[in-house]
């Protein structure tokens, strides 16, 4: 059973302090993504990676950054966390193909910034 | 970049009744693919499309493939309690020579409730 994991259900962080979501795929994938859901905007990505320390932009990369040391683990970094960053994190992968990809995803970290 | 516009933003049944939902874009897509996210959760893949006029069912979903290429449908019929939840259209965006590679946008997603 193809498995996308995610460190945290639940986090609650300080306005300023450095935050990592942290996630985990077991399926040998290359890419792997980070998107943030919002009520009413569905889900936007911020980044993602096609190879180890490969990674590109998504559409709202400000405020973030990744990290991808290992194919199989993918982290999110809020550099200096703000309220408007509160939201739900979602990690997904994906097996690249040519004509579209399916992309499995984690359960969600929801981030609460205080 | 490309953006997926989905339709309606919720919906509000009988179990019993019928569903239809729908996906459109101004641009064309090689993959229209639907998922299903159940409260608290990541969302799931339910159906994919590679060919466009494809219509492919699992079990009660049914979706389509439009012939444009810039739009899909899906339906649920006979819709029980536990198909409520968001559910999203996606495709892979394609890079500045035309060629998907492997990032997908998503819709706005349709919220669907169903009273007993």
């Amino acid at each position: 059973d193809v498995k996308v994991t995610q460190s945290s259900r639940y986090l609650v962080k300080r306005t300023g302090e450095k935050v990592f979501l942290e996630c985990v795929q077991d399926m040998d994938h290359e890419n792997m993504f980070w998107y943030r859901q919002d009520p009413g905007l569905g889900l936007r990505l911020i980044y993602f990676s096609y190879d180890v320390k490969m990674k590109e932009k998504g559409d709202i990369p400000e405020g973030y950054s990744v990290s991808r040391e290992k194919k199989e683990r993918f982290s999110l970094i809020l550099e200096s966390a703000s309220t408007n960053q509160t939201s739900m994190y979602l990690c997904a992968s994906s097996l690249y193909l040519d004509m579209g990809t399916e992309a499995f995803f984690g359960q969600g970290t929801r981030l609460t910034v205080v | 970049g490309q953006q997926l516009n989905q339709s309606p933003q919720s919906m509000f049944i009988q179990e019993g009744e019928d569903v239809s939902m729908n996906c459109t874009s101004s641009s064309i897509f090689n993959t229209w693919l639907w998922y299903k996210q159940d409260p608290g959760e990541g969302p799931v893949l339910l159906i994919a499309l590679y060919k466009a006029g494809e219509l492919t069912s699992n079990g009660r979903l049914t979706a389509q493939f439009g012939i444009t290429r810039k739009d899909s449908f899906l339906n649920i019929s006979a819709s029980i309690p536990s198909d409520v939840g968001i559910y999203f259209c996606a495709g892979p965006s394609a890079n500045a020579g035309g060629t998907s590679y492997g990032k997908l946008t998503f819709g706005q997603g349709t919220i669907l409730t169903v009273h007993p």
